[in-house]
């Protein structure tokens, strides 16, 4: 069965501090992990996905197979990157493949 | 178009009464997914229609629940009647395939439909 599990509901950090949003896994094959971000009175939209092996806005994530990990790391936070943010998995592409979430984490940046 | 469209924004109701939520996807995309979004539960996967295979219904809380998506294009959400715990936001997204049938893992979502149960 997939799971998702982020352990921290909110997370409170000052500007300038680093970020790291935790995310664990349970997936018995080859996992696709996302992280998706709502801001406030904004759509929930997709952030990254491990695949593309992409920074956006600043944050990376890496996905750990040893660990069953994919956190989600911005070393310097903004006040614009509050928000919440959303770990999912999902099975290899192709057909079939539901997208399921883990319940969230809160990302405050405190001036 | 521009992107999911959900209705109602908002709905209230009464307990015992039965709610229809709408969504239309953005045109051409083969996967349509719905999620409810409560405050400590996260974001619950509900149901999933991919393209014209049989959609998994793995998520559905009760047979309350029940959820159709007519000519490939726009899905309703049918909730019989409800319940207080009910209350949440449904969220629709739809995600597009690759050449090949392969899904992107890249969901848009609705602004949602916010449903409140008396």
């Amino acid at each position: 069965a997939q799971r998702v599990t982020q352990p921290e509901k909110l997370l409170s950090v000052f500007k300038g501090a680093p970020v790291e949003l935790k995310c664990n896994y349970s997936y018995s094959g080859s996992p696709e992990l996302f992280w998706y971000v709502q801001y406030s009175r904004q759509r929930l939209q997709l952030l990254l996905r491990h695949i593309s092996r992409e920074s956006i806005k600043g944050f990376t994530a890496d996905l750990n197979k040893g660990e069953t990990s994919f956190h989600l790391k911005k070393p310097f936070a903004q006040e614009e990157d509050s928000a919440m943010y959303y770990c999912a998995l999902s099975g290899p592409s192709g057909y079939g493949n539901k997208l399921v979430f883990g319940a969230g984490t809160i990302l405050r940046v405190k001036s | 178009g521009a992107g999911v469209s959900q209705s109602p924004s908002n709905k209230v109701t009464e307990k015992g009464k039965d709610v229809e939520l709408r969504c239309d996807p953005i045109s051409g995309h083969t996967a349509l997914y719905w999620y409810r979004q409560s405050l400590g539960q996260g974001l619950e996967f509900l149901i999933y229609f991919q393209g014209n295979s049989a959609p998994d219904k793995s998520g559905l809380p009760s047979d309350r629940f029940s959820a159709e998506r007519t000519g490939g294009s726009v899905s309703t959400l049918t909730i019989q009647r409800t319940q207080q715990e009910d209350s949440a936001v449904y969220l629709c997204a739809s995600s597009p395939r690759l050449a090949g049938g392969a899904n992107t893992g890249e969901l848009f979502f609705g602004e949602g439909s916010r449903l409140t149960v008396l």
